[in-house]
């Protein structure tokens, strides 16, 4: 079965970076786009961008941009989200999802969630 | 980018009652090419990712997930769509989110949260 499994919570200064991993099991991962979302904590979800596993293609929010980059590592079959300059109001959980190959292109709804990593960043 | 807003923000129902959740988008996300709304709904509940319900909302059937009980349907076409809980369960308390991947960037309701009455 899809399993999606991220790595842990971090703390992270104003300024810093902090880097998510997203280990996927139960497909083939390079067939399925992953996708990034993040969550205010109390807040509603809001979404970040996508990877292509396949060729490395992303795709990022106008809000990220410059701040976020997605990559991949494909011998161990897991994607990353990398986010820079961090505020405080980046503290929010940050999800991994794939669709699971049910749309082409990167516009799709998620069928798989990994189990979420909380990035608290305070000085 | 497409706003999506959902109606009520909160509602409490009673146990075996029905539960009612509305979502409206600012432009449709109906695409007459394949004749599909690109809307999902999802469900989350505390401490848990969300998880996805329902997909390719529709005024006649929308598509169920595999394993979500045959309570959860959903309604809807163009810029209104309707998650329905036909008999509120215990374990339904939730937030739930609509979702248009109709045009980039997704996009999601500020969630409507239900509770037992």
């Amino acid at each position: 079965q899809v399993q999606l499994v991220q790595s842990g919570a971090e703390v992270k200064k104003p300024g810093a970076s902090v880097q998510v991993s997203c280990k996927a099991s139960g497909y083939p991962f390079r067939d399925y786009y992953m996708y990034w979302v993040r969550q205010a904590p109390g807040q509603g979800l809001e979404w970040m961008g996508w990877i292509d596993p396949y060729n490395g293609d992303t795709s990022y929010s106008q809000k990220f941009q410059g701040r976020v980059t997605m990559t991949r590592d494909t011998s161990i079959a897991t994607a990353y989200m990398e986010l820079s300059r961090l505020r405080s109001d980046d503290t929010a959980f940050y999800y991994c999802a794939t669709n699971g190959g049910r749309c082409s292109g990167g516009n799709c709804y998620y069928a798989y969630w990994g189990q979420g990593t909380l990035v608290t960043v305070s000085s | 980018d497409i706003v999506m807003t959902q109606s009520p923000d909160s509602l409490a129902v009673s146990l075996g009652e029905r539960a009612t959740i509305n979502c409206r988008s600012s432009q449709s996300v109906f695409d007459s090419s394949y004749n599909k709304n690109y809307l999902a709904w999802y469900q989350q509940k505390p401490g848990q990712p969300p998880k996805l319900l329902i997909y390719w909302a529709s005024t006649r059937a929308s598509t169920r997930e595999s394993g979500v009980p045959d309570r959860f349907s959903g309604s809807g076409s163009g810029t209104d769509f309707t998650l329905t809980i036909s008999s509120l369960q215990a374990e339904d308390v939730a937030v739930y989110y609509c979702q248009q991947y109709y045009s980039a960037p997704p996009t999601f309701g500020q969630g409507t949260k239900v509770e037992v009455k």
